[in-house]
């Protein structure tokens, strides 16, 4: 059954650091979002991505971040400077259908010392 | 309430009984769906519910979505030592809430299943 995969799996980096989570998406999903949840907290949307451009972002996704498709297949997150605030488990989803299921990669957990 | 409240927000149960884990929502929505972390991992999609829709089953799961109570139910029959996880309700808002289907997630039930 196809996935969504995500790597690295878990990314330490220091604080100021500039960081890139990737992602695979379900091959036939038109859309893209990315996800994050701090620990112990809710689950909170980032950014959608559809036509090769952002759809939506919300309060958190700032001028920090970025996304991209920079090819057929993978899907990044960027963090240009990262805080001790963005540590947290970075989920990429996809989906073939604004009505359809999101499928969920297992995450990222990045660690920003 | 906010978009999307489970309760309760933790469940205790013995293997073979069953679960029910409820969701709360203030807003007209498109989809709710429910989905599954195992602690410290992913999230997986268990089954969706389109607004026009009143119950769904997929195998021992069976959803309830009553949209003038704006709720929603999860309950797993038969439970197993395997389904102990967090349980997620998330909604997708009506016309998107012009966004291009975002989910918006609660804070989850955690269920423990003892064997």
């Amino acid at each position: 059954e196809p996935e969504v995969t995500q790597t690295p799996s878990h990314q330490v980096t220091q604080m100021g650091q500039e960081v890139i989570l990737r992602c695979v998406p379900i091959s036939n999903h038109l859309y893209f979002y990315w996800y994050r949840q701090i620990l112990g907290q809710k689950v909170e949307f980032l950014v959608s991505f559809y036509n090769n451009e952002i759809s939506e972002k919300s309060e958190i996704f700032d001028d920090q971040f970025s996304v991209e498709r920079p090819d057929g297949s993978n899907f990044t997150l960027k963090i240009r400077s990262t805080k001790l605030e963005d540590s947290a488990m970075y989920f990429c989803a996809s989906s073939g259908g604004l009505a359809g299921g999101q499928f969920f990669g297992p995450g990222t957990r990045l660690t920003v010392l | 309430s906010q978009q999307g409240e489970e309760d309760p927000q933790a469940l205790s149960i013995q293997e073979g009984e069953n679960a029910t884990m409820n969701c709360s929502y203030k807003t007209s929505i498109n989809n709710l769906q429910w989905y599954r972390q195992n602690s410290g991992r992913g999230l997986v999609h268990l089954i969706l519910i389109r607004s026009n829709e009143r119950e769904k089953h997929s195998g021992r799961l069976r959803v309830t979505l009553d949209t003038s109570k704006k709720s929603s139910s999860l309950l797993i029959t038969a439970s197993r030592a395997a389904d102990t996880a967090s349980y997620f309700c998330a909604t997708v808002l009506l016309n998107y809430g012009g966004s291009q289907g975002n989910l918006i997630f609660g804070k989850g039930t955690k269920l423990s299943v003892k064997p």
